[in-house]
């Protein structure tokens, strides 16, 4: 059973609009939430994470929202730009509970960029 | 900044060879994680250590072991490759604090003919 679950396989977007990814999740144990952008044949890179405490992290045209009643989560890009195109992955974390330090990712979204 | 190396980039391996695949990570980092990466089905874990010569199964171990002799390094075993074992292998490390962010090598492209 998935715990994270990214629903939109891919998206496209216009060069300079605003990207949104989606992500929601099931487990309320979850107490951080990362992003990771993945191009081709490389690893995936960190983004940006967001504890349960917060509602809302900004880290330059990176900002990712938090609604923990509805367990779901979203990056917004913006505005975006062709580099941004690479598979983004939704992951969560607990603190407690004995798999302290473990991710669980979703699958990722594709995001395509077009100038 | 961190950095996770892999010894390969690219590997063709034969069905019931045994094959390493080697991660080092230069940050000091307590945890270290093989996951592999397939398509349509995300970020796999395979095998995780929490610290030196300590070990835990991930979510799918069966046909893989590892060996974590030294704290930067950590090593991926396939006993006997299967083609069914072809996939992208990603080696990750991690502090043992929040926000638990992992940060990846560039992957081994593995394939089993």
């Amino acid at each position: 059973d998935q715990q994270v679950k990214q629903n939109s396989p891919s998206l496209s977007v216009q060069e300079g609009r605003i990207s949104i990814l989606n992500c929601d999740y099931t487990n309320s144990m979850f107490d951080y939430f990362l992003w990771y952008k993945k191009y081709p044949a490389e690893g995936p890179t960190f983004l940006i994470s967001i504890s349960s405490i917060k509602d809302k992290n900004e880290d330059g045209r990176f900002t990712v929202f938090l609604n923990k009643s509805a367990k779901h989560l979203s990056l917004h890009i913006v505005p975006s730009q062709p580099g941004d195109s690479a598979v983004y992955f939704c992951a969560a974390s607990a603190s407690y509970g004995g798999s302290q330090g473990n991710l669980i990712f979703g699958k990722g979204t594709k995001l395509s960029v077009k100038p | 900044d961190v950095k996770v190396t892999q010894s390969s980039r690219y590997l063709v391996k034969r069905t019931g060879e045994k094959v390493f695949l080697e991660c080092v990570q230069d940050m000091d980092h307590e945890n270290m994680f093989w996951y592999r990466q397939d398509p349509g089905l995300g970020l796999r874990l395979i095998y995780f250590s929490y610290d030196v010569k300590m070990k835990e199964k991930g979510d799918i171990p069966e046909g893989y072991s590892v060996s974590r002799e030294k704290k930067e390094r950590f090593s991926l075993i396939l006993e006997s490759a299967s083609t069914n074992q072809t996939s992208m292998y990603l080696c990750a490390s991690s502090l043992i604090r929040p926000p638990w962010a992992q940060y990846f090598g560039p992957g081994t492209r593995l394939l089993v003919l």
